[in-house]
């Protein structure tokens, strides 16, 4: 349990849905992360928050819109996906946005785009 | 360009040691780390090494940092089959920006 949890584990969706994912940090930090893991590709950076803004957005399509209400809260809205974006959707927080902070993962979202 | 690679796959016998490799590009890189990732969980830190260090020791783990070469390497001691996991290399680029490595798949064998 590393703090950091993610609802739901696992979603399946057709393309003309609009769905959100959910990550909770309970370490008090105050930046968040969404990662996108796909079947051998490296971990993708998607979005990066620090203090609830936006201070990275690594070219993703505007079909997933990132909202962060409060330090603690991070959600990934999701609408009109295609199939290629099923992957493990991966949260992960840290303390600051410094290079030496660690980032704790939660268990992921796995995402079925039918 | 920016890119952790990692051997895929590596399989040994209970009770050996294991060692994963990764090489880096960015050696401007402070911080490098190893994570494991278990069948259907998220990340899970296992050590990481500052740039400005050879060596770190945590229990059955040992990081090695080659900086002149751009590599890392982590031993696991005594290898248990509690220890099947992807192992993850990343480098740190500052800002929170972590680039991965694809993933070394260990298998430990009985």
């Amino acid at each position: 349990e590393t703090g950091v949890t993610q609802t739901p584990r696992h979603l399946v969706m057709g393309m003309t849905n609009k769905k959100s994912l959910k990550c909770e940090q309970h370490l008090g930090h105050n930046a968040m992360y969404w990662y996108k893991q796909s079947a051998k590709k490296p971990l993708e950076l998607m979005f990066v928050y620090s203090l609830e803004e936006r201070v990275e957005n690594n070219s993703v399509p505007s079909r997933f819109s990132p909202e962060c209400p409060n330090s603690s809260h991070l959600f990934l809205h999701l609408h009109t996906l295609q199939p290629e974006d099923s992957a493990l959707y991966l949260c992960a927080s840290s303390q600051f946005l410094a290079g030496t902070d660690t980032q704790y993962f939660g268990p992921g979202t796995r995402l079925t785009v039918l | 360009g920016e890119d952790v690679e990692q051997s895929l796959f590596l399989s040994v016998r209970e009770g050996d040691s294991s060692v994963i490799n990764c090489t880096y590009t960015d050696s401007s890189s402070t911080y490098l780390y190893w994570y494991k990732q278990e069948p259907g969980a998220g990340l899970q830190l296992l050590t990481y090494i500052f740039s400005n260090m050879d060596m770190k020791q945590d229990q059955r783990l040992t990081v090695l940092l080659n900086k002149k070469d751009k590599h890392l390497s982590l031993r696991i001691a005594d290898t248990q089959t509690g220890d099947s996991a992807i192992y993850f290399c990343a480098e740190s680029m500052g800002k929170g920006n972590l680039i991965f490595g694809k993933g070394t798949k260990l298998s430990v064998k009985p």
